[in-house]
């Protein structure tokens, strides 16, 4: 089974500094997926940024940046320029590719507060 | 907005009782899958349908249910509910071929009291 480990449960940060998340998992598959959720005060999942396995290349979206390690397993989540929206907590999830088995496995959240 | 609805928004009820959820996938996508977030469990997948039929079944109680209809929503039951179910109720969707990005609902908040 495969487990995501999210070892930071808050972090703050200043308004327009950088904050890094971190998300760690554990599977013995080589084809996967990676995803960071945001879950605002308003309880609703976004979709913040995703990752595929097989790609070398770091995903990026915006101010938001992933340092993909797949050999340790690691899966940061960067924000740059932070802003107050961005006060939320933050899932990691992973996603097996294989055709009938594609539920997410979530950590169990960062909560980050952005302080004005 | 993700384009996938979900109702009732809030749901109180007693124990014993039996409520449905119903979920709306956005345009086109061919599978729902439901997730439970609680306070200690964290955030749990349920039961997966694809176009009518279920596809996968996690850590689903046997008090609970779902079902796809024709036209692709979905329903969860949840009968016989316990105080311990209290939780928010999450329905994503995606398109359905293999691994794809999920879209979530706005959630159902579930107060069994």
């Amino acid at each position: 089974a495969q487990t995501v480990t999210q070892s930071q449960p808050e972090m703050s940060v200043q308004e327009a500094e950088t904050v890094t998340l971190s998300c760690t998992y554990d599977t013995s598959e080589s084809n996967y997926y990676l995803f960071w959720y945001k879950q605002p005060p308003s309880r609703q999942m976004i979709l913040v940024i995703r990752q595929e396995a097989y790609k070398q290349q770091n995903a990026t979206e915006n101010r938001f940046s992933v340092n993909f390690q797949k050999a340790a397993k690691s899966f940061s989540l960067k924000i740059s320029d932070s802003q107050l929206g961005d006060t939320a907590m933050y899932f990691c999830a992973f996603q097996l590719s294989n055709f009938g088995n594609e539920k997410l496995t979530f950590g169990t959240g960062t909560r980050l507060t952005i302080i004005p | 907005d993700s384009g996938v609805t979900q109702t009732p928004k809030h749901l109180i009820t007693a124990t014993g009782q039996r409520v449905t959820l119903r979920c709306s996938p956005r345009s086109g996508d061919l599978s729902v899958y439901w997730y439970q977030q609680s306070l200690d469990q964290g955030l749990q997948f349920l039961i997966q349908y694809y176009n009518g039929e279920e596809r996968a079944k996690g850590n689903i109680l046997e008090r609970f249910s779902a079902q796809q209809f024709p036209d692709l929503h979905s329903e969860l039951n949840l009968s016989s509910l316990e105080l311990g179910d209290s939780a928010l109720y999450f329905c994503a969707s995606s398109g359905g071929g293999g691994a794809q990005t999920q879209y979530f609902g706005p959630g159902t908040r579930l107060l069994v009291l």
